[in-house]
């Protein structure tokens, strides 16, 4: 089945750093979307992005399909941020695979 | 709109017992899925509906676990009987069609003693 890899698997940042995450996947998607897993285990959506780009306020997010990868950059960090950042593809059976995710903590 | 709604949050029960997951999708949304999230094994897709129907169930791990769709408003995840391997949080998510944008419940989080 399709493989879907996140990078790094942990990240710590302080306060007001960029960064970028990576997720890489092994085969063709129908669709592919970031989510936002907070500590309170609410999984919030935050971009559905099968091909180009989107921003949203401090985040934007990047999928080029015919290389198997997307990107989600965080600019001027803020505590908040911290959480479990996932990615997530729909194969051509319509199923969803996540990734591992990627662990953040931003200091203060 | 509420967005998903699952019930119960929290659920602690003794081995051996049945539990019942429930969850309420967004209205309108004709695609449903349950996931489990637990450290080991992070996020895995359980089963997933479209229309009523179940497509794919080739990720529920026993005969143990069941679920249905009896309405396009309401789904149900049962585990019977319960182990404490069962213990995870369990995702309810729905979408407007299949691969298009999906929304997460809130989980249950089960804990099997």
């Amino acid at each position: 089945g399709i493989q879907v890899e996140q990078s790094p698997p942990d990240l710590i940042l302080q306060e007001g750093a960029n960064s970028t995450l990576r997720c890489n996947f092994s085969d063709s998607v129908n669709n592919l979307q970031w989510f936002h897993q907070n500590p309170w285990g609410q999984l919030i959506n935050l971009f559905y992005i099968p091909s180009g780009t989107k921003q949203n306020g401090r985040l934007s997010a990047t999928t080029v399909a015919t290389e198997r990868y997307s990107l989600l950059y965080i600019s001027s960090s803020q505590t908040t941020d911290s959480g479990v950042y996932f990615c997530a593809v729909v194969t051509g059976g319509f199923k969803t695979i996540f990734g591992a995710g990627t662990r953040l903590f931003v200091k203060a | 709109d509420a967005g998903v709604i699952q019930s119960p949050r929290h659920e602690v029960t003794e081995m051996g017992q049945e539990v019942t997951l429930r969850c309420k999708p967004i209205s309108g949304h004709n695609s449903l899925f349950w996931y489990r999230q637990t450290m080991m094994r992070g996020l895995e897709l359980l089963i997933y509906f479209n229309n009523n129907v179940p497509i794919d169930d080739s990720g529920m791990p026993e005969d143990r676990f069941s679920a249905k769709m009896p309405n396009a408003s309401f789904s149900t995840l049962k585990i019977q009987p319960s182990e404490p391997r069962d213990s995870a949080v369990y995702f309810c998510a729905s979408s407007f069609g299949q691969g298009i944008e999906a929304f997460f419940g809130q989980g249950t989080r089960l804990t099997v003693v």
